[in-house]
């Protein structure tokens, strides 16, 4: 069936290093959306991209859309303890709203 | 103050119980949605409603059930069907049409069943 999946699904970093998660979808996708959920929290909007090859940044976070509408990354640059948590990535297929399975990213002081 | 809002933030229920999941959003969304997760995993839609007094099946709706019967609220109903029912359970709510718009998703509620 249509899936979103998400790579790696941990990733443990020293603060201060960089760190990217992966999302692909089996099909093109209209939209991405990008969400994080803090340890005990719940998933709260980042971002949305929609255009074709579209790069957007919130500071540090550098969100990417591919050209063919199927992929699309997070980079966080020089990681903080506050990035701790799940990222989430999202994407309209069919009647659904599929997230992938998450990035658990954790940060060694 | 808007928002969405779940209560309560945790329960226990007896193997064999139906219980019953507040959801109420004061955001005027006309989309809500119920989510399960399990430890480590991602999100998996169980039901969404679109408008008042209409919903549809997500990936895993057998063992729940739900009504809109208001705009405001979403209930979701865990029955004594649903084989493995200790999850964290996830409300959202969006404008309007999912995928299109930006979810909002309340605090949760933890059930555990006995």
């Amino acid at each position: 069936g249509q899936q979103v999946m998400q790579i790696p699904q941990y990733q443990h970093v020293q603060e201060g290093e960089d760190f990217t998660t992966y999302c692909n979808s089996s099909t093109t996708l209209s939209n991405i959306q990008w969400y994080k959920q803090r340890p005990g929290g719940h998933p709260v909007f980042l971002i949305q991209l929609v255009k074709s090859g579209e790069v957007k940044k919130q500071k540090r976070l550098t969100f990417q859309f591919g050209e063919a509408k199927k992929n699309s990354s997070l980079h966080i640059t020089a990681t903080q303890t506050t990035d701790v948590g799940t990222y989430f990535c999202a994407g309209p297929l069919g009647n659904d709203m599929r997230f992938g399975a998450g990035t658990r990213l954790t940060v060694k002081p | 103050d808007g928002g969405i809002t779940q209560s309560p933030k945790y329960l226990f229920r007896k193997e064999g119980q139906n219980v019953t999941l507040s959801c109420e959003q004061n955001l005027n969304h006309d989309a809500m949605y119920w989510y399960r997760q399990d430890p480590g995993q991602g999100l998996r839609l169980i039901y969404y409603s679109q408008i008042v007094n209409d919903f549809q099946k997500g990936d895993i709706a057998e063992g729940y059930s739900v009504s809109r019967e208001k705009k405001e609220s979403f209930p979701l109903t865990v029955t004594s069907a649903q084989k493995n029912p200790t999850a964290f359970y996830l409300c959202a709510s969006s404008q309007g049409r999912q995928g299109l718009d930006t979810q909002y998703f309340g605090p949760g509620t933890r059930l555990t069943v006995l």
